[in-house]
């Protein structure tokens, strides 16, 4: 069965960088593009990129350009988010989720407090 | 931007009544090639990721029950469920996939009266 499996909570000073992993299985990693999405307490859902797992090339919002990082892994089948220039602001569950977002893993929360 | 705007902002429903949900995009999100609204449903439960039930704007994913049913109107959309039960008790999100940054609606939360 498809399973995103994501790394665990954080807790980040603001101006630091967290780096979220969401490790696939039960399908050919390769094969479907993998998305990251953000949800802020009591906030609405908010699509920040995705990454095609095959030939790597990320898409990213406007939103977070320039402080976002996505990547993967095919050894490890293993996709990356990283967010840098943390601020209190960027206090969410961050999710990952496959190409339709019909699989999503379970959320990583992230907490930028001083 | 495509902005995706759902009303109402919350709902109270009887047991085995129908609730509605309704979205809105400021532009089209309909491929003309193909003929389809670039439009889902979710559903998310407290501390749950969302769960898909309609793409296409209304066709429903694997497993969920035929309760849900998905309707469109130009950039009109239309969540219902059609027998409220109470493992239906949640908040619904649409969401556009025509154009990146793909959005989402405020989300309804549905509750029961």
């Amino acid at each position: 069965q498809v399973q995103l499996v994501q790394s665990g909570a954080e807790v980040k000073k603001p101006g630091a960088s967290v780096k979220v992993s969401c490790k696939a299985s039960g399908y050919t990693f390769t094969a479907f593009v993998i998305h990251w999405v953000r949800q802020a307490p009591g906030q609405r859902l908010e699509w920040m990129g995705w990454i095609n797992a095959g030939n790597g090339i990320p898409k990213y919002s406007q939103e977070f350009q320039g402080r976002v990082t996505i990547t993967r892994d095919t050894s490890a089948n293993t996709a990356y988010m990283e967010l840098s220039s943390l601020r209190s602001e960027d206090t969410a569950v961050y999710y990952c989720a496959r190409e339709a977002m019909e699989y999503w893993g379970r959320g990583t929360l992230v907490t930028v407090s001083s | 931007d495509i902005v995706m705007t759902q009303s109402p902002d919350s709902l109270a429903v009887s047991l085995g009544e129908r609730a509605t949900i309704n979205c809105k995009s400021s532009q089209s999100i309909l491929y003309s090639s193909n003929n389809k609204n670039y439009l889902s449903w979710y559903q998310q439960k407290p501390g749950q990721p969302p769960k898909l039930l309609i793409y296409w704007a209304s066709t429903r994913d694997s497993g969920v029950p035929d309760r849900f049913s998905g309707s469109e109107s130009g950039t009109d959309f239309t969540l219902t469920i059609s027998s409220l039960q109470a493992e239906d008790v949640a908040v619904y999100y649409c969401q556009q996939y025509y154009s990146t940054p793909y959005t989402f609606g405020q989300g309804t939360k549905l509750e029961i009266k």
